[in-house]
């Protein structure tokens, strides 16, 4: 089953623009999380929030949770190179972790 | 440092051949799992284990087994691998509730 869904699937922005992921999901759940992967390598935490936060900040990080919508959305401010990398959103379904299919987001310098 | 060791990082081998990817995380996690990765169908879960002895099939099964008879460690075995499971393969540990520590992946290629 695939649980969060990821849009776009590309983005590609100017160095110092905003980037916008979201992420729908089909069920309830307990938290909701975001992911960063550089080409081919292990996974990074990136933020985690609870299915009763609406909005969560961490560095130029900001997530925003609609249980209603049953979607989420990362904000990237202020994008630098290094923020080049596929982006994954994660929910808990039971005690499995679903995964979507990420949104690759390339900073053009 | 609090990581995730997976091992080997680059594996080919021949159909039918056993194989086990081991993974170790230091960092006391209750909670453990195997993804794989492949192009266009993102990371989905093979296995996950709550504790030590608590294994249960995630999305992907068919193919693989697991243990946990320690906390610390979740090998992969793939008693006979087809090249249908050719794939990036992830380890990762949290606790319960939080942001999960991946390893550096394995990739494995049946020929």
């Amino acid at each position: 089953s695939q649980q969060g869904e990821e849009d776009p699937q590309a983005l590609s922005i100017q160095e110092g623009e905003n980037a916008t992921m979201n992420c729908s999901y089909k069920t309830s759940i307990n938290n909701l999380q975001w992911y960063r992967q550089n080409s081919g390598r292990g996974l990074v935490h990136l933020i985690l929030i609870r299915s009763n936060e609406r909005e969560k900040h961490s560095g130029r990080l900001r997530v925003t949770l609609d249980t209603s919508k049953k979607s989420s959305s990362l904000l990237i401010t202020a994008s630098r190179a290094a923020d080049t990398a596929s982006y994954f959103c994660a929910t808990d379904e039971d005690d499995k972790i679903i995964f979507g299919k990420g949104t690759r987001l390339h900073i053009l310098p | 440092e609090a990581q995730v060791t997976q091992n080997p990082r680059y594996l080919i081998t021949v159909t039918g051949k056993k194989l086990t990817v081991t993974c170790s995380q230091n960092m006391n996690h209750e909670y453990m799992s195997w993804y794989r990765q492949d192009p266009g169908l993102g990371l989905r879960q093979i296995y996950y284990s709550m504790n030590v002895e608590v294994t249960d099939k995630g999305d992907v099964p068919e193919g693989y087994k697991v243990s946990r008879k320690e906390k610390r460690n979740f090998p992969l075995i793939l008693e006979s691998p087809s090249p249908n499971q050719t794939s990036l393969y992830f380890c990762a540990s949290s606790l319960p509730g939080s942001g999960a520590f991946f390893g550096q992946g394995t990739r494995l290629t049946v020929v």
